[in-house]
């Protein structure tokens, strides 16, 4: 069966990078996600990548994916206050910005940010 | 342009008692989504809608659960009656179509006590 695995925290300090890492075990994943929650809040799609891709960058988030090992990583850099949030990685069949059809998501990594 | 709405955002009832949950979705957003989130975990979708129509609703539990979107927009979910289990977040979501990026409310806390 499915199953995504995260660590459950993070500590960083404020300035330098974080890297959220998850391991996925369906071979047949499409595409990887990764979602923002805040506290109180709804989920935020912040990125995704193709299976076909080793890696993808967006601002300062690089996603990185290991497809022989099933590992899918994100990094945010020079972390903010604002980047506090639960991050959760998610695993398709097929395309579903809606997180619904074949979506798993993992159980979330909590991202503590120290000043 | 408003997000998704969801009301009420918190709700403390007692077991066996019915309870209810609105959601309105993005304008022109064709796709809602209800979703599951127990403490500690992932979102699980419980059901989808494509304008009225409910196309996966695998998930949702039917013994005591329910759910509407009769004239294709706003949305309520029912569970009747509730048990201490279904204390959890009840998110619910909207997209233009089930291959776009779907919008998130803020959810509904449940208590059930």
């Amino acid at each position: 069966g499915e199953d995504v695995e995260q660590s459950l925290f993070l500590s960083v300090r404020e300035g330098d990078s974080s890297v959220i890492n998850c391991t996925y075990t369906d071979s047949s994943s499409t595409y990887l996600y990764w979602y923002k929650q805040e506290p109180g809040a709804g989920l935020q799609l912040l990125t995704y990548i193709f299976s076909n891709m080793d890696m993808k960058q967006d601002q300062r988030l690089t996603v990185l994916l290991n497809k022989k090992d099933k590992h899918l990583s994100l990094r945010i850099a020079d972390t903010q206050t604002g980047d506090s949030a639960i991050y959760f990685c998610a695993e398709s069949l097929s395309y579903s910005g809606g997180g619904a059809d074949g979506l798993t998501f993992g159980k979330g990594t909590h991202l503590i940010i120290q000043p | 342009e408003a997000g998704v709405v969801q009301s009420p955002r918190y709700k403390i009832i007692e077991k066996k008692q019915p309870v209810a949950f609105w959601c309105n979705p993005i304008s022109g957003h064709n796709t809602l989504y209800w979703y599951l989130q127990n403490l500690g975990q992932g979102p699980e979708l419980l059901i989808r809608y494509e304008n009225e129509e409910a196309v996966d609703d695998s998930q949702l539990p039917k013994d005591r659960f329910s759910a509407e979107r009769l004239k294709g927009v706003d949305s309520t979910l029912k569970i009747q009656p509730a048990e201490l289990g279904d204390s959890a977040v009840y998110l619910c979501a909207s997209s233009l179509d089930g291959e776009t990026e779907a919008f998130f409310g803020q959810g509904t806390r449940l208590t059930v006590v």
